[in-house]
């Protein structure tokens, strides 16, 4: 069975724009979670989607958002980037609660 | 909040040895938790889970001890080796599938 895979893999953008990134669970996991991981903060909880529905939410501006597809997919988005978003983007997957959780190879992006 | 903390940010064990990774925990209510390791340039990888209705979990090589009376995990791995160099991460279920991960323990196995 594949893995849990994002992309795009690495990133780099300018300081104001906006970025998109995609995850891919587990085939048949309906929970896909996303993760900020930078060195000073370490990995934070963005938000939680099942089922289309975004279930959970961090403590994140609301320039991050995010949503799932019907296939499970999920996509996150930043808008107006600032430097400090710089940062492994990871999503997790799996297929219900109290299960074991996934994680992707990670999204690295670097705003400049 | 919630905070889940690594006693120990660095640990060094010599090849073949036990090495025993420990972490904190605040919410008494928290009823699962994950260990992972993590290596350079890779996402976390699930080493292995515990709920709370347990107190010990094994797995090969490894082991969980959860201690609620004291909100208390611990990761043992035995015989370490070089391979098992890695970052170590305790989560800490919240609600759904939000875990609160601690700050990690870098372990460094010595040849």
């Amino acid at each position: 069975k594949a893995g849990v895979t994002q992309t795009p893999r690495y990133l780099i953008k300018t300081r104001g724009q906006q970025v998109t990134l995609s995850c891919s669970p587990i085939s048949g996991h309906r929970s896909v979670s996303w993760y900020q991981q930078t060195p000073g903060q370490g990995l934070q909880f963005l938000f939680e989607y099942f089922s289309e529905t975004q279930r959970n939410k961090g403590n994140f501006p609301g320039r991050f958002s995010g949503r799932q597809f019907s296939n499970s997919r999920s996509e996150m988005n930043v808008s107006t980037l600032e430097l400090g978003d710089s940062a492994l983007y990871l999503c997790a997957s799996s297929n219900s609660v109290n299960r074991e959780q996934y994680f992707g190879p990670g999204t690295r992006l670097t705003v400049t | 909040g919630e905070s889940v903390g690594l006693h120990l940010p660095t640990l060094s064990v010599q090849e073949g040895d036990n090495s025993i990774i420990n972490c904190a925990y605040s919410n008494s209510a928290s009823d699962y938790f994950i260990w992972y390791k993590q290596e350079s340039g890779k996402g976390p990888q699930f080493i292995i889970d515990i709920r709370s209705n347990m107190d010990k979990r094994q797995g090969q090589r490894v082991t969980v001890l959860l201690n609620k009376t004291v909100k208390h995990l611990s990761l043992q791995i035995a015989a370490t080796q070089p391979g098992d160099s890695a970052v170590y991460f305790c989560a800490e279920k919240l609600t759904g599938n939000q875990f609160y991960f601690g700050t990690g323990t870098s372990l460094t196995v010595i040849p």
